[in-house]
């Protein structure tokens, strides 16, 4: 299995208090992604990072912020929490950006919002 | 409105029967994968097609990219209890698209 925690695993917040969720990589791949996954909807990409201090937006980007400070590390904040961002976020990791290169996914951060 | 749309949502079917899951989508893709997803876990990926028409089977699985490389199938032969889970299609453009998922329970 590909090396990807993502902490915490779980989280309760209140409307309005910021949240940071963290995704760890012990794979040295170059590309990070935080996609979202709701009923409905599947998977939908909201940042990515492809190199340390690069990143860019997804489909679903408004109301989260994304920082790569470290290869190994990329985290996900949400400035302003709203209920609309009640969750299940997940990480993912892959060796390259080419569409149809297999990505590997963490076990997710369940994320609610009151 | 999903860009892929998985069909069924929900299949529930007994230990031994054979099923089809499909993927449906009006764009075209340069290929397509599908992946599983078990509760409390991410997803992982099964098989990716990139050829229209190609054809992959994974033991009891088989995979087909359609011949104009808009939709894909899944067909299981004698599923298992160990096939319930979260099945994913992703397909690929300029980044990947996921489609839903078709959830399927095989009762032993």
């Amino acid at each position: 299995d590909a090396g990807i925690t993502q902490s915490p695993r779980h989280k309760v917040t209140e409307t309005g208090t910021p949240v940071t969720l963290r995704c760890h990589q012990t794979e040295n791949h170059r590309y990070m992604y935080w996609y979202r996954q709701d009923p409905g909807h599947g998977l939908r990409l909201i940042h990515y990072s492809y190199g340390v201090k690069d990143t860019d937006k997804g489909e679903v980007s408004d109301g989260y912020s994304v920082s790569r400070s470290k290869t190994e590390d990329f985290l996900l904040t949400l400035e302003s929490a709203t209920s609309s961002q009640t969750s299940v976020y997940f990480c993912a990791i892959s060796e390259s950006r080419v569409p149809g290169d297999e990505q590997f996914f963490g076990p997710g951060t369940r994320l609610t919002v009151l | 409105t999903q860009l892929l749309e998985q069909s069924p949502q929900f299949l529930s079917i007994q230990e031994g029967e054979n099923l089809t899951v499909y993927c449906n989508s009006s764009s075209v893709f340069s290929s397509l994968q599908w992946y599983r997803q078990e509760p409390g876990e991410g997803p992982v990926l099964l098989v990716t097609v990139v050829t229209g028409g190609e054809v992959k089977k994974l033991k009891r699985l088989t995979f087909q990219f359609g011949d104009a490389r808009k939709d894909s199938s899944l067909h299981i032969t004698a599923a298992q209890p160990g096939d319930t889970g979260l099945y994913l299609c992703a397909g690929a453009r300029h980044d990947m698209r996921f489609g839903a998922g078709t959830r399927l329970t095989v009762k032993p």
